[in-house]
């Protein structure tokens, strides 16, 4: 089945606690992005990459890393998470070009206190 | 730059009632444009896409939209609501910036559906 996963689902964790939401997908995109959903404020793109070691920031990218190091996974990293990036975690993945539509992930509900 | 406006970020509507869930875009070449549905605690699931073909589009679930150029919309419909069509919809526009490929989403319409 194609698809795109995330790991953990759900995670509590403390102020500057380093921590790695892992991304996958099974249907050899080249495009990979991660957004952040907020209430009353959409999803907003925080990094993309166009293909392997290639990334790039989106519109919000502070206080976030990202790497691809393999084609299938992009995980996003919180070197030292604050209260403000408490928030619900989508990754998607894409073929480059064409309609350019997105699959999602079932998200990540990340709170950080 | 392209982008949406979703206006209305609540609709409420009757089972078996109209749907409408308006979407304006703002772009400067022929756009590519998407409704997105969210459930409850999961991900966004592609309703259906505009790539300017046909401008009356047909989605999943009996959702339709039509693409209107000169007013800039892509209004979301479906004739008869149904209890599990309660769900937030997004309405978003590919947009290349700088080289890279990206979608630009609205801030989401949140339907309510009531018995």
């Amino acid at each position: 089945e194609a698809q795109v996963t995330q790991n953990p689902r759900y995670l509590i964790t403390v102020t500057g606690k380093k921590l790695t939401v892992t991304c996958s997908q099974n249907m050899n995109h080249e495009y990979m992005s991660w957004y952040r959903q907020d209430p009353g404020l959409g999803l907003r793109q925080i990094y993309y990459s166009m293909n392997v070691e290639v990334t790039d920031k989106g519109d919000v990218p502070e206080g976030y890393k990202v790497s691809r190091k393999e084609k299938r996974n992009f995980p996003l990293i919180l070197e030292s998470p604050s209260p403000n990036q408490t928030s619900l975690y989508f990754c998607a993945s894409s073929r480059r070009g064409g309609s350019y539509e997105q699959y999602f992930g079932p998200g990540t509900r990340l709170t950080v206190t | 730059a392209q982008s949406v406006t979703q206006l209305g970020s609540h609709v409420s509507v009757s089972e078996g009632a109209l749907v409408l869930l308006r979407c304006n875009y703002s772009s400067s070449v022929p756009p590519y444009l998407f409704w997105y549905v969210q459930y409850p605690n999961q991900g966004l699931q592609l309703l259906l896409k505009y790539t300017s073909a046909a401008t009356l589009v047909k989605g999943i679930n009996g959702f339709e939209a039509e693409f209107k150029k000169s007013e800039t919309s892509f209004h979301l419909t479906k004739p008869s609501a149904h209890m599990s069509d309660a769900a937030e919809y997004f309405c978003a526009v590919r947009t290349d910036q700088g080289g890279s490929e990206k979608l630009v989403f609205g801030k989401g319409t949140k339907l309510t559906v009531n018995p």
